[in-house]
């Protein structure tokens, strides 16, 4: 069976310093990885996603994600963390039982400080 | 390019009253559809997922139900709404790969 755990329930950074969201997948096979990003009372939009190509994502707004085997991570990043970046975020891991279902992680609030 | 709509964006509803929430998704043919629930600080449930026309899967059993009557709609209803209906329900849809594309969610109260 595959799951995903997000690490961190709640993250807190400064404006202008660096985002680090945590996950870890378990998957019998290679798995597909997806971010997404929820702000409040809205939908879902997907930041990036991991297919089997290059093990380093890029995604929208400046976010980024490394896919590591070897660790079972998928863990999110951005350089510097933005006011807008506030929001939560969900990592997912994709498996095929008569269509493509998701499985998401329980997702990382992000708060950036002032 | 493609769109997807739900309405209405938010419900108040008396408990035991009916429910119809409706999506649909603008600009592809024959997507699969899903239903998902979002309760009060927790993760995303998957409810139903189609994958044609009259074709509704169930994953949880519950008080609700889905159907399809058209391409690109999809309608999740309830008879009797029950207090732990409340949430937010996500409608999203995936056509020629594995990527899903959500909509911007119903908010709906039981009170």
């Amino acid at each position: 069976a595959q799951s995903v755990t997000q690490l961190d329930s709640h993250v807190s950074v400064s404006e202008g310093t660096p985002v680090l969201l945590r996950c870890n997948y378990s998957s019998s096979y290679s798995p597909s990885l997806f971010w997404y990003v929820q702000h409040p009372n809205k939908g879902l939009q997907l930041l990036l996603k991991y297919t089997s190509a290059a093990t380093l994502v890029k995604g929208i707004n400046g976010f980024e994600a490394e896919f590591k085997k070897s660790e079972t991570s998928f863990h999110l990043t951005k350089p510097s963390a933005h006011m807008s970046d506030a929001a939560e975020y969900f990592c997912v891991v994709s498996s095929f039982s008569g269509t493509y279902k998701y499985i998401f992680g329980t997702g990382t609030r992000l708060k950036v400080l002032a | 390019s493609q769109t997807i709509h739900q309405w209405p964006a938010t419900l108040v509803q008396p408990v035991g009253s009916p429910l119809s929430l409706e999506c649909t998704v603008e600009g592809t043919s024959n997507p699969n559809l899903y239903w998902y629930r979002q309760a009060a600080g927790r993760g995303l449930q998957l409810l139903f997922y189609s994958v044609g026309i009259g074709q509704i899967s169930s994953e949880v059993p519950q008080n609700l139900s889905a159907s399809r009557p058209q391409d690109r709609q999809f309608i999740l209803s309830s008879k009797k709404l029950l207090l732990s209906d409340s949430g937010f329900y996500l409608c999203a849809w995936i056509w020629g790969g594995e990527t899903q594309y959500f909509g911007p969610g119903t908010r709906l109260l039981v009170l």
